[in-house]
């Protein structure tokens, strides 16, 4: 089973300003790696896959990159909206597996 | 609109059954493969099974194996999840989730999931 480990657990961070998460495998999985969003009292949301492609509708603030085994989620400048808890995810083998995540707060 | 709708989580005893279900509507359902993903209370998310397009393959995380049976009713955009021989660990936030494609673990939507608690 590939392991997901994001960093870090939680990051405060001011609105306006830019938010940087990682996430690593335990194995390589190419590009096949996934972000999620997700709000209290929600369903996640998928915003990346592939690493870097936005999903329709997705903000251009929201980037990815990354390859093999480390992986970024970039926000340039927080919303209010942006506050949540970001998942990644490889879709590479199954079990397809998800790190712990990372709750990004209003600093 | 893509739509899922759980439904079926109950407060169950150790050692007891549930059938969760999945109702679907806004695509073609039997385009698509399907997933159950669960998330326990304060925790990440951990997918649990998936089935294909047609049915014909189904995948389990190992916790479950044995235990859990996917499947689905493409005459009627259903899917379901049989689990037998549950355990405090199952107490879990269940969803559904619809891959990208007819196979493999991208999901692009996902229901509001469905409460499933374990407990004597």
């Amino acid at each position: 089973e590939i392991v997901m480990t994001q960093s870090p657990a939680t990051l405060s961070v001011s609105p306006g300003e830019r938010a940087t998460l990682s996430c690593r495998a335990s194995q390589i999985v190419g590009g096949n790696l996934a972000w999620y969003q997700q709000k209290p009292g929600q369903a996640p949301r998928l915003l990346i896959f592939g690493a870097s492609t936005r999903t329709t509708g997705i903000p251009a603030r929201f980037s990815g990159s990354g390859s093999g085994t480390e992986f970024t989620l970039t926000i340039s400048s927080l919303q209010s909206e942006d506050f949540a808890v970001y998942s990644c995810q490889q879709y590479n083998n199954w079990p397809y597996t998800f790190g712990q995540g990372t709750k990004l707060e209003i600093k | 609109e893509v739509q899922l709708v759980e439904s079926g989580g109950v407060v169950v005893q150790p050692g007891g059954s549930l059938r969760l279900s999945c109702a679907a509507s806004g695509f073609t359902f039997d385009d698509y493969a399907m997933h159950w993903v669960r998330q326990a209370p304060g925790r990440g998310l951990e997918w649990v099974s998936l089935i294909t397009w047609d049915g014909g393959s189904t995948y389990y995380t190992d916790s479950v194996k044995g235990r859990f049976t996917i499947s689905r009713d493409n005459s009627k955009n259903s899917l379901s999840l049989q689990m037998n021989s549950l355990r405090a660990e199952d107490t879990a936030l269940y969803y559904c989730a619809k891959a990208v494609a007819a196979t493999g673990g991208l999901f692009d939507c996902w229901g509001q999931g469905t409460l499933v608690t374990v407990s004597s």
